[in-house]
């Protein structure tokens, strides 16, 4: 199994460019998450979907959006790119349903993205 | 919000040296813990997790971790280390009430010959 595939792997885009991260699964789980990856910051979650048909804001939201297209796929755009967003972005998922608080997080390997 | 603060950005230890990596949670209900790992350039893996029970989790690779109510705590340990433990070490808390996990700031391991 592929697990969680993230593609790009790299991006480079210029200020005010917009471009979207696509992440999906192969696991059949109903839980989504998009986390960025800051030296010094650990992981802070952006965006999460419990599951198909939802979504809804984590820590740090502001300037991305969410699409949870279908229980597999999982994006996340950035409309306006600016030199903050520059980060390492991952995607995780989870078998998790309900008040399954134990359930593991799978992650992908992650998308290096820097905003000149 | 229930959160997770890890103690000490960089630790070193000797080859065969104990390793130490400390977690503190903030929690008024019993959390549900986890240490990931995530070895240069790749995602993050689970080491271990604590849920109801055993306070004393085992986990992959020699690691591991003891939940202590009293000291709010869930440190990370491994009696000898070896070189292939260098990583980041990541404690996170799967947060009551939502689907969120909240990660904290990681630890750096570097192991020393």
């Amino acid at each position: 199994n592929a697990g969680v595939t993230q593609t790009p792997k790299f991006q480079v885009l210029k200020t005010g460019q917009s471009m979207t991260l696509q992440c999906a699964q192969d696991m059949n789980h109903n839980s989504m998450y998009w986390y960025r990856q800051d030296p010094g910051m650990g992981l802070r979650l952006i965006y999460y979907s419990a599951s198909e048909g939802t979504t809804d804001k984590g820590e740090v939201p502001n300037g991305y959006n969410v699409s949870r297209l279908n229980k597999r796929e999982f994006s996340l755009r950035l409309e306006s790119a600016a030199p903050s967003q520059t980060s390492v972005y991952f995607c995780a998922s989870t078998p998790r349903a309900s008040q399954d608080y134990n359930e593991k997080l799978f992650f992908g390997s992650g998308t290096q993205l820097s905003v000149l | 919000a229930q959160s997770v603060t890890q103690l000490g950005s960089h630790v070193s230890v000797s080859e065969g040296a104990l390793v130490l990596l400390r977690c503190n949670y903030s929690s008024s209900v019993p959390p549900y813990l986890f240490w990931y790992v995530q070895y240069p350039n790749q995602g993050l893996q689970l080491l271990l997790k604590y849920t109801t029970g055993a306070t004393l989790v085992k986990g992959i690779n020699g690691f591991e971790a003891e939940f202590k109510k009293s000291e709010t705590s869930f440190h990370l340990t491994k009696p000898s280390a070896h070189m292939s433990d260098a990583a980041e070490y990541f404690c996170a808390v799967s947060d009551m009430g939502t689907y969120k996990y909240i990660f904290g700031t990681g630890t750096r391991l570097k192991v020393l010959a």
